[in-house]
């Protein structure tokens, strides 16, 4: 089945900077990749997604890359600012199957 | 619009008690979830309800129970509870039927449980 491993585990940045987490997932044939943030005693939020036949996709400070040839993809975030601090989580799909998640990144933004 | 609502927020209990989860949607969706969260394993899915009146196991089934009462409500049962099953738990809910095969999850605050 399908395995997603995402890196680093935490992350720090000072406000103003920019943070990349990355993903990788197993199966060649998943096609639907979104990704999740998750704020201090919330539940998971859909923040931004791909499909498997787009390279890449932005909404204003968010941007996710998807390199099938590797089986990676990345979330981007520009200017990070002290609310973008939350846990985010990658997930990968193949077909109809169920999502499968990584392991979730801990993002700290420092004013 | 509340959304997702689970009951309760916090639950401590004791090997071998029982429990159930609580969970409601006011969006009209077809299909819910109950996933639960780990320190380093992400989400995993315990059962899911592709639509009203049908359920089915995700890749963490053992020691729960699940109930899709109506299309609102999908409650997640323990029947004896283990430390194993200390957790945060999550449900969820998405638009369409077929369960899996939805993209956009919704969610709800979680239950943390701890089971001594």
């Amino acid at each position: 089945g399908e395995n997603v491993e995402q890196h680093p585990s935490t992350l720090s940045v000072q406000e103003g900077d920019s943070a990349v987490i990355k993903c990788t997932y197993s199966d060649s044939a998943s096609n639907y990749f979104p990704w999740y943030k998750q704020e201090l005693g919330k539940g998971p939020q859909l923040i931004i997604d791909i499909r498997s036949n787009v390279g890449e996709k932005k909404d204003q400070r968010i941007a996710v890359t998807l390199n099938k040839t590797a089986k990676h993809f990345s979330l981007h975030i520009t200017e990070t600012q002290p609310e973008d601090s939350a846990v985010y989580f990658c997930a990968a799909r193949t077909g109809f199957q169920k999502l499968v998640f990584g392991t979730g990144t801990r993002l700290l933004v420092s004013p | 619009n509340a959304g997702v609502t689970q009951t309760p927020k916090f639950q401590v209990l004791k090997t071998g008690q029982s429990m159930t989860l609580q969970c409601a949607q006011d969006m009209n969706h077809n299909s819910m979830y109950w996933y639960r969260q780990d320190p380093g394993m992400g989400l995993r899915l315990i059962y899911y309800s592709a639509s009203e009146g049908t359920t089915d196991k995700g890749e963490v089934p053992n020691g729960y129970n699940v109930s899709r009462l109506n299309k609102r409500e999908f409650s997640l049962r323990l029947e004896s509870a283990a430390p194993s099953q200390t957790s945060v738990y999550f449900c969820a809910s998405s638009p369409g039927q077929g369960g899996p095969s939805n993209e956009k999850l919704f969610f709800g605050s979680g239950t943390q449980l701890s089971v001594l």
